[in-house]
């Protein structure tokens, strides 16, 4: 079946433009998470969405960056007024809880973001 | 969700078993130990999960200490796909704390 898409695979945008990343989740996983991965770095979490709801934006780096999540499906990442160091790959990822506390996820090919 | 310890980088000949180590010695009573994958220019693939006991699958096998303070992920014969960074997570919710994991390199 279908995996977790994302679009664009790639981004260049100029330093002080807003980006729009979006997000498809596997269909019906109602758990929904953000990370962004720098360059030989291992992955940094940012949001978590459990269905249209955050409970946990903690990891999200400025008020610069914000997500909303519609319909339990889709989901938008937002960066306002780029910067050099928001370059990174920003990889979503879905899953299905179950009954124990193991979510295995499911990640998406990412979108390199480059802000020049 | 504990801290994880891992080597930067490790070597197998092809069609030879691997032991990728992972030390989590703050783990608590109720955090799993996941493995996971990346292939170059991808995003993270699921490898394998366990609580306390050992555990199998078609990819690998994972063996958890006694005092869960570490854990052995096995490949047990490498293929030039499995060349990859492992990441070691322990945790007991949906927040996984990704380290720098291990790159693995099979030699043909």
């Amino acid at each position: 079946g279908a995996g977790v898409s994302q679009s664009p695979s790639n981004k260049v945008t100029e330093k002080g433009k807003d980006v729009e990343l979006r997000c498809d989740p596997i269909s019906g996983h109602t758990a929904l998470y953000w990370y962004r991965q720098s360059l030989g770095q291992g992955l940094e979490f940012l949001i978590y969405f459990q269905g249209n709801s955050a409970p946990d934006k903690s990891g999200l780096p400025s008020d610069r960056f914000s997500a909303e999540r519609t319909g339990g499906s889709v989901s938008t990442l937002t960066i306002q007024r780029t910067q050099q160091e928001d370059s990174a790959v920003y990889l979503c990822a879905s899953s299905s809880p179950t009954g124990q506390v193991n979510y295995e996820q499911y990640f998406g090919p990412g979108t390199r973001l480059t802000v020049t | 969700d504990a801290k994880t310890t891992q080597p930067n980088s490790m070597e197998s000949n092809e069609e030879e078993p691997v032991h990728l180590p992972c030390n989590h010695s703050t783990i608590s009573g109720t955090d799993y130990i996941h493995w996971y994958r990346q292939l170059p220019s991808q995003g993270p693939e699921y490898v394998i999960h366990g609580l306390t006991s050992n555990v199998n699958n078609r990819m690998a096998s994972l063996a958890i200490a006694e005092d869960r303070k570490s854990s052995t992920l096995i490949l047990h014969r490498a293929t030039l796909r499995d060349a990859a960074v492992y990441y070691c997570i322990a945790s007991g919710t949906y927040k996984y704390i990704f380290g720098t994991g291990t790159r693995l390199k099979v030699l043909a």
